[in-house]
């Protein structure tokens, strides 16, 4: 079955601080993967996406990931850390039906 | 705003009631989604329409019953529930397969 894991439940940083968060997932397939935050309180919005092409994406507010086919992997990153980072971030692939299969997200806490 | 508007924001009701979750999308998307966000859960996907047609019930109990009267607006609606399907409910829509889903801000259900 397709999935995506993130391995990171909970992942504390003070501010400046660089981040990694983690995602596999398991599709054999041309892969779609998109990376999404939802700020407390607030709809889930999308940071990033791949289709094809530079396996480096950048995004919104200084987020990026790079995809590894050979890891089957989709890491998210950040340089530097804001308190304003702090959220819950989604990783998702899109499946075989065309509908989004999302890990279980990473709860990102930055300290000031 | 994102576009996607969930009515209502929050909903108690009890076991034996019946209630109805509305999604509703101007974004000229032809696809909409029901998912279930639960605490420590990846989102569950639970209804797709294309077209204002199913295309995917994802396994979802009966006492779930979805209904999209034309491609702006998707309805879920509920009776007797269990407390188990306390959860926040997340409509999404999107244009096609090549992008990403444009979620609402959800419902959060209390089954009491």
């Amino acid at each position: 079955a397709q999935s995506v894991s993130q391995h990171n439940h909970h992942v504390i940083l003070s501010e400046a601080a660089s981040l990694e968060l983690g995602c596999n997932y398991s599709y054999g397939g041309t892969v779609n993967l998109f990376w999404y935050v939802q700020y407390p309180g607030q709809h889930l919005q999308l940071l990033l996406k791949y289709f094809s092409g530079d396996p480096l994406v950048k995004g919104i507010k200084g987020f990026e990931a790079e995809f590894i086919k050979s890891k089957f992997s989709f890491n998210l990153r950040k340089p530097s850390v804001q308190w304003s980072d702090t959220a819950e971030y989604f990783c998702a692939v899109r499946g075989s039906q065309g509908n989004l299969i999302f890990g279980k997200g990473t709860k990102l806490s930055v300290k000031p | 705003e994102t576009g996607v508007t969930q009515t209502p924001r929050h909903l108690v009701m009890g076991m034996t009631n019946k209630k109805s979750l509305k999604c509703e999308q101007h974004l000229g998307h032809n696809a909409m989604y029901w998912y279930k966000q639960s605490a420590k859960k990846p989102l569950e996907l639970m209804f797709v329409y294309n077209f204002k047609e199913q295309t995917e019930n994802n396994s979802v109990p009966s006492r779930f019953s979805p209904e999209c009267p034309n491609s702006s607006h998707l309805f879920l609606h509920l009776h007797t529930l269990q407390p188990e399907d306390s959860a926040l409910y997340l409509c999404a829509s999107s244009q096609d397969s090549n992008y990403g889903y444009t979620f609402g801000s959800g419902t959060r259900l209390t089954v009491v």
